[in-house]
């Protein structure tokens, strides 16, 4: 079946650690993007890619950082300079034409601070 | 500012209820608006979207109502099902300099109860 997938479902991170979160999609879609969701809120979104190679910071990108090297791959990586990294994360990809397409969601992992 | 809020955090209703979910937008530039659905631990699921040259939209049970005058959006899902319990998102895309950039709301909780 066609979906994204996003690992690990959950996750820990120690003081002064970078953790990276994956997210591979098989939509064959152009745009992907990663967002943030805390508890009661909606979603902020971090980063996103409208093609491969390619990426734009979002509203909340600091202590955070991407890489688009393959279309079906937009990996997250949360730095040590993210020092309120406990959220729910969320990939998303969509067909092209960024923002004026339905983005499609995987299933998020959550991070949380040992 | 660019902005999408909920007029009511909470909604409950009885299975078979009709139920609205209201949504306010404040940036009169959107032209792109989706509502999603999210289960408990789960990603958001696209339920239907619209454009701002379109007042109305149709899917299977839910319909997406947009007055561009009041800028106000809202969904309302017929014949409510307790499966329909989840939180709902309305999400807009306001084009211009926040191109690629989808604006969620904080989300409505909706219990049907059997």
């Amino acid at each position: 079946d066609g979906g994204i997938t996003q690992s690990p479902k959950y996750l820990f991170r120690k003081e002064g650690q970078n953790v990276t979160l994956s997210c591979e999609q098989n939509l064959n879609h152009d745009a992907m993007y990663w967002y943030r969701q805390d508890p009661g809120q909606g979603l902020r979104l971090i980063y996103y890619s409208q093609i491969v190679n390619d990426f734009q910071k979002g509203d909340i990108a600091e202590g955070y950082s991407v890489s688009r090297e393959k279309k079906e791959s937009f990996p997250l990586t949360v730095t040590s300079a993210q020092k309120n990294p406990t959220a729910f994360y969320l990939c998303a990809s969509s067909i092209g034409q960024v923002g004026r397409q339905p983005q499609h969601f995987g299933d998020g992992t959550r991070l949380s601070i040992l | 500012g660019e902005s999408v809020g909920l007029h009511l955090p909470t909604l409950s209703v009885q299975e078979g209820d009709n139920s609205i979910i209201n949504c306010a937008y404040s940036n009169s530039a959107s032209d792109y608006f989706i509502w999603y659905k999210q289960e408990s631990g789960k990603g958001p699921q696209f339920i239907i979207d619209i454009r701002s040259n379109m007042d109305k939209r149709q899917g299977q049970r839910v319909t997406v109502l947009l007055n561009k005058t009041v800028k106000h959006l809202s969904l309302q899902i017929a014949a409510t099902q307790p499966g329909d319990s989840a939180v709902y998102f309305c999400a807009e895309n306001a084009g211009g300099t926040s191109y690629g950039k989808l604006t969620f709301g904080q989300g409505t909780i909706l219990t049907v109860h059997p």
